[in-house]
């Protein structure tokens, strides 16, 4: 199985900032990784597919990028709605897993 | 609009079963490829299961195989999720989730809570 691993763990930040999330393959997945945001008692949202790839409706402040086996997800400018957790998902083979999550939250 | 809705989940005691459903709506379901997620409580998310638009592939998640059998009826646009032996550890809420044509996973459900205690 592919394992995924993702740092920070937490990640403490203000509003403006520009966020930077780490994810890692333990084997290359070639651009076959997505990105959610999940806040508090609600379902996960995808943000990012095929590692840099927007999804209809999130804002263009989300950015993905990387390959193989590692990945980042910036946010270029830090908004309230902004503070969640964050995974990353491998879909290159069976069983997709995930990382761990980043949790940003106010500095 | 594109909607998952899960239902089915409670409280049962180990051992049990419990069967879990998610309607769909607002999209061509059996063309799409289906999923089951978890997540424990405070924890993060595990993928548990996976079935092709047809039914004819299924995958499961070592910690579930053998225990749990997903299923779909593209005439009722419905996934299934029928969980047999449960365990503690399967406490979580479980989530229905829609392979996107271009990856990942997109819609999701709101969700159903399992748990099982004595």
């Amino acid at each position: 199985d592919i394992q995924m691993t993702q740092s920070p763990s937490t990640l403490s930040a203000s509003v403006g900032d520009r966020v930077t999330i780490t994810c890692r393959a333990s084997q290359s997945i070639s651009s076959w990784l997505a990105w959610y945001q999940q806040k508090p008692g609600k379902a996960p949202k995808l943000l990012i597919y095929k590692a840099s790839s927007l999804e209809s409706g999130v804002p263009s402040r989300f950015s993905g990028s990387g390959s193989g086996t590692e990945f980042t997800l910036t946010i270029s400018s830090l908004q309230p709605d902004d503070f969640a957790t964050y995974y990353c998902q491998q879909y290159n083979s069976y069983p997709f897993t995930f990382g761990p999550g980043t949790k940003v939250d106010i500095k | 609009e594109v909607q998952l809705v899960e239902s089915g989940g409670g409280l049962v005691q180990p051992g049990g079963s419990l069967r879990l459903s998610c309607a769909a709506s607002g999209f061509t379901f059996s063309s799409y490829e289906m999923n089951w997620v978890r997540q424990a409580p405070g924890k993060g998310l595990e993928w548990v299961s996976y079935i092709s638009s047809s039914g004819s592939t299924i995958y499961y998640a070592d910690s579930v195989k053998g225990r749990f059998t997903i299923s779909r009826d593209n005439a009722k646009n419905s996934l299934y999720l029928q969980m047999n032996s449960l365990r503690a550890e399967d406490t979580a809420v479980y989530y229905c989730a829609r392979t996107a044509a271009a990856g990942g996973f997109d819609p999701w459900g709101q969700g159903t809570l399992v748990t099982v205690s004595s």
